[in-house]
């Protein structure tokens, strides 16, 4: 069963750090793109980056590029999302989700499909002084 | 940036009856469209790609349909599990993913 287990919720303070996690089971986690997607409560989900476990290749969105470090542990598995300076405006949930594969196309990482086929339980990080 | 716009905002509806939802595009994204459900407190969850392909799993109920800029989520027949927010992504230019505001499909 595939599984994407995220940490714990965060309370920080605005000026603090840190890193959230994402671990994935069950596929092998070096061949997907895994993204982290940010969600305010009652808005719709935005997409932040994405990044290839097989090579720590990241990308990110315009709106979040310079905001954020995305980086990844293929020993483990795991995804990460960090910040270095928390603003109020963090306060979210942030999904980890990973990008569909066309399992007969070659080279996984150029075969992604183009949306996200399983999703982590969430992380919901508030940021308050 | 490629825009979605979903309408309704909300669609309120009983049990049996017909759910149509509606995505629209800022510009054409040929077939390259998903469509997710998400309920209080869980993740979003796939239910369509690539415009009308079902998810492993989803409903027969659950149908995509569109191409370009227009497209359409139609549950056929509203069951008690379905009532939640639905979103339609996008992905034209990878990897530069969009997602719309979301439509709320609640009991009438």
């Amino acid at each position: 069963e595939v599984q994407l287990v995220q940490s714990g919720a965060e309370v920080k303070k605005p000026g603090e750090s840190l890193k959230i996690s994402c671990q994935g089971s069950g596929y092998t986690s070096i061949n997907y793109w895994i993204a982290w997607v940010r969600q305010v409560p009652g808005k719709g989900p935005e997409w932040m980056g994405i990044i290839y476990p097989g090579d720590s290749d990241a990308r990110y969105s315009p709106s979040f590029q310079g905001q954020v470090i995305i980086s990844a542990d293929k020993s483990i598995s795991t995804a990460y999302l960090q910040w270095s300076r928390l603003q109020a405006s963090d306060t979210a949930i942030y999904y980890c989700a990973r990008q569909d594969l066309d399992l007969g196309r070659g080279d996984p990482k150029t075969a992604g499909k183009h949306h996200f086929d399983h999703w982590g339980q969430g992380t919901l990080v508030t940021v308050s002084s | 940036e490629i825009v979605l716009t979903q309408s309704p905002a909300t669609l309120s509806l009983s049990p049996g009856e017909r759910a149509t939802l509606s995505c629209r595009a800022s510009q054409s994204v040929t077939n390259d469209l998903a469509w997710y459900q998400q309920k209080p407190g869980q993740p979003p969850r796939l239910l369509i790609y690539d415009a009308s392909n079902r998810a492993t799993g989803v409903p027969a109920r659950f149908s995509g349909s569109g191409s370009g800029t227009d497209f359409t989520l139609t549950i056929s027949s509203l069951e008690p599990e379905d009532f939640a927010v639905y979103y339609c992504q996008q992905c034209r230019n990878w990897p530069f993913f969009t997602f719309g505001p979301g439509t709320k499909v609640d009991v009438k």
